[in-house]
């Protein structure tokens, strides 16, 4: 079946260590996306890439990185610099205008 | 710029009852307009959507509007059930290219059997 896959579901994140969440499409989707989801305040959006070896920052990209070497793969790190990381991460993927987003079934990072 | 705004949460409700979840939207040019639902711990899935106005989107019996003279895009079913419990997102997006959406802060709804 195709879809999104996010891993690990559950993630711990000790202070000053980064971390690297895995989002894996095998849509054959040329854009992904990564959004971060608080309570009540809806996703907004970290990074997004349209094409392989080019990505653009969102909204909330302090504190991030990400890396689109190969077009099934889009791995967001969540740096040190980022001084609250507890959320909800969904990455998410798109191939053709007419159709709408496919989205991961999320990892939550959280601080030990 | 870009943005949506939908209506507070929690809803609660007593099953076979009717749903309102209210959005309206701010965009430059002609969005696209969608709602998602999510459950407990997962991602989102696609409810419906409209991408011109006037267009009605219909999925599961949910039904949702494009008004352009309103900027709205209501959420709306005749009978929920207690499966209906999830949070729900209203989104837009620019045009009908690729492109990020822009999200509600969702609604939160609960049936009661």
């Amino acid at each position: 079946d195709g879809g999104i896959t996010q891993s690990p579901k559950y993630l711990f994140r000790k202070e000053g260590q980064n971390v690297t969440l895995s989002c894996e499409q095998n849509l054959n989707h040329d854009a992904m996306y990564w959004y971060r989801q608080d309570p009540g305040q809806g996703l907004r959006l970290i990074y997004y890439s349209q094409i392989v070896n080019d990505f653009q920052k969102g909204d909330i990209a302090e504190g991030y990185s990400v890396s689109r070497e190969k077009k099934e793969s889009f791995p967001l790190t969540v740096t040190s610099a980022q001084k609250n990381p507890t959320a909800f991460y969904l990455c998410a993927s798109e191939g053709d205008s007419n159709q709408p987003q496919h989205f991961g079934d999320g990892t939550r990072l959280s601080i030990l | 710029g870009n943005s949506v705004t939908q209506m507070e949460g929690p809803v609660t409700l007593s099953e076979e009852a009717f749903l309102t979840i209210n959005c309206t939207y701010t965009a430059t040019g002609y969005p696209s307009l969608f709602w998602y639902v999510q459950y407990p711990g997962e991602g989102l899935q696609l409810l419906l959507k409209a991408t011109k106005a006037d267009d009605k989107g219909s999925n599961k019996g949910f039904e949702a509007t494009y008004r352009k003279e309103t900027t709205s895009f209501h959420l709306e079913k005749g009978s929920v059930q207690v499966s209906d419990s999830a949070v729900y997102f209203c989104a837009l997006k620019r045009g009908s290219t690729l492109g990020r959406l822009y999200f509600g802060r969702g609604t939160q709804l609960t049936v009661w059997p």
